[in-house]
């Protein structure tokens, strides 16, 4: 099975300045998908950006940008201008491209906790 | 706007009772998914369903069973609850065609077990 792995349990921004989410991860497959999600405090999960391995450009939505390294396996979240609201637990996840047996169900790793202060 | 739907936000039940959490989608979406969801441990996938009437283990099967009788509704059931059962349950759902596949999440259930 397909392994993921944020090493920071915790990260701490000001407001306004930037932060970046670490992922890594673990495949032998060439062809998968890549995923953030935000889960602010009792609120529902929430995409906020995706990557197809296929595509070597990264992933941009609006404050949110990613910088996947194939070779590297890592699949990093730079949030710009940090908001209030970015506050929330961030999970990186994992899904194969060819497994139709599993569902198409993700590997998630064990969240990143951002807190962002005033 | 893809809507998953919980049948309660939060639960409490006691040791050795029958547990039916509900998970409704109205997207038409094949893929059905529970998960668990507890502190430091991400979430865990405890069962999937791609069809009707289809089912698959995850990786913390163990005490736990599904039903798919329609195609828009996935439950899961805990047969005989135990305290080492309560968790947040999560219940996503996501199409197999159509890039590029990301799941949606209901709002979640907190069972507590006592």
């Amino acid at each position: 099975a397909q392994t993921v792995t944020q090493s920071q349990p915790e990260m701490s921004v000001q407001e306004a300045e930037t932060v970046t989410l670490s992922c890594t991860y673990d495949t032998s497959e060439s062809d998968y998908y890549l995923f953030w999600y935000k889960q602010p405090p009792s609120r529902q999960m929430i995409l906020v950006i995706r990557q197809e391995a296929y595509k070597q450009q990264n992933a941009t939505e609006n404050r949110f940008s990613v910088n996947f390294q194939k070779a590297a396996k890592s699949f990093s979240l730079k949030i710009s201008d940090s908001q209030l609201g970015d506050a929330a637990m961030y999970f990186c996840a994992y899904r194969s491209a060819r497994d139709s047996n599993s569902g198409y169900a993700l590997n998630f790793g064990k969240g990143t906790s951002l807190l962002v202060t005033p | 706007d893809v809507k998953v739907t919980q049948s309660s936000r939060y639960l409490v039940k006691r040791t050795g009772e029958k547990v039916f959490l509900e998970c409704v989608q109205d997207m038409d979406h094949e893929n059905m998914f529970w998960y668990r969801q507890d502190p430091g441990l991400g979430l865990r996938l405890i069962y999937f369903s791609y069809d009707v009437k289809m089912k698959e283990k995850g990786d913390i099967p163990e005490g736990y069973s599904v039903s798919r009788e329609k195609k828009e509704r996935f439950s899961l059931i805990l047969e005989s609850a135990s305290t080492n059962q309560t968790s947040m349950y999560l219940c996503a759902s996501s199409p197999t065609s159509g890039s590029p596949y990301e799941q949606y999440f209901g709002p979640g259930t907190r069972l507590t077990v006592t």
